[in-house]
């Protein structure tokens, strides 16, 4: 069955650093990867995708690629705030009409002043 | 520009009573809609969509049930709530036909007891 994997474990680091969050998959073949940031009680909100045929993708502090061949997604948030303390989903679709996507159960960062 | 309701934000019901969800959305047409519960510490569980009126797809067996009476409105229901309801309950739509991103409601917080 298709499984995506976010470490369960949350992520410390120290306001600065860069955070990097992994997201694995298997017995899947997505036409893209989205992440996405859900503060408590929020519904999440979308921050990048990337497709496919795509390596990497910049957004701001944010950078995000994606190897189809180890099936995984790097996502990371350079020189990291306080604020950017949230827990992060990344999402995977097939490009199809329904739109569907499968959420991975998000990887907590706490970003530490 | 686009927004997406849900009522109410809280709802604390007993066992055994019914439910009933409500979503709205502004600013666009013929939206994919998406009903998702969030167990404590866990990713985002599909429950249905729907790529039009009165078209509804369920995606795990399980004691409720959805509606789309309207174009831009979609209803989350049970006749008879269970322990196992409780979560928070969040609903999405994206772009007809071509919609990859998810933009997601504030939520809806059900306690069963």
């Amino acid at each position: 069955s298709q499984k995506i994997e976010q470490n369960s474990e949350a992520l410390n680091i120290q306001e600065g650093k860069t955070a990097t969050l992994t997201c694995n998959y298997t017995n899947y073949s997505p036409a893209y990867l989205q992440w996405y940031r859900q503060d408590p009680g929020r519904g999440p909100v979308f921050l990048l995708l990337i497709r496919e045929n795509e390596k990497e993708k910049r957004k701001e502090r944010l950078k995000v690629t994606f190897d189809t061949t180890l099936k995984q997604s790097l996502f990371h948030i350079t020189a990291s705030q306080p604020a950017d303390s949230a827990t992060y989903l990344c999402a995977l679709g097939q490009g199809s009409n329904t739109g569907k996507l499968i959420f991975g159960q998000g990887t907590t960062l706490q970003v530490k002043p | 520009s686009q927004t997406i309701h849900q009522w109410p934000a809280t709802l604390v019901q007993p066992v055994g009573s019914p439910l009933s969800l409500e979503c709205t959305v502004e600013g666009t047409s013929n939206p994919n809609l998406y009903w998702y519960r969030q167990a404590a510490g866990r990713g985002l569980q599909l429950l249905f969509y729907s790529v039009g009126i009165g078209q509804i797809s369920s995606e795990v067996p399980q004691n409720l049930s959805a509606s789309r009476p309207q174009d831009r409105q979609f209803i989350l229901s049970s006749k008879k709530l269970l322990l196992s309801d409780s979560g928070f309950y969040l609903c999405a739509w994206s772009v007809g036909a071509s919609g990859e991103t998810q933009y997601f409601g504030p939520g809806t917080r059900l306690l069963v007891l």
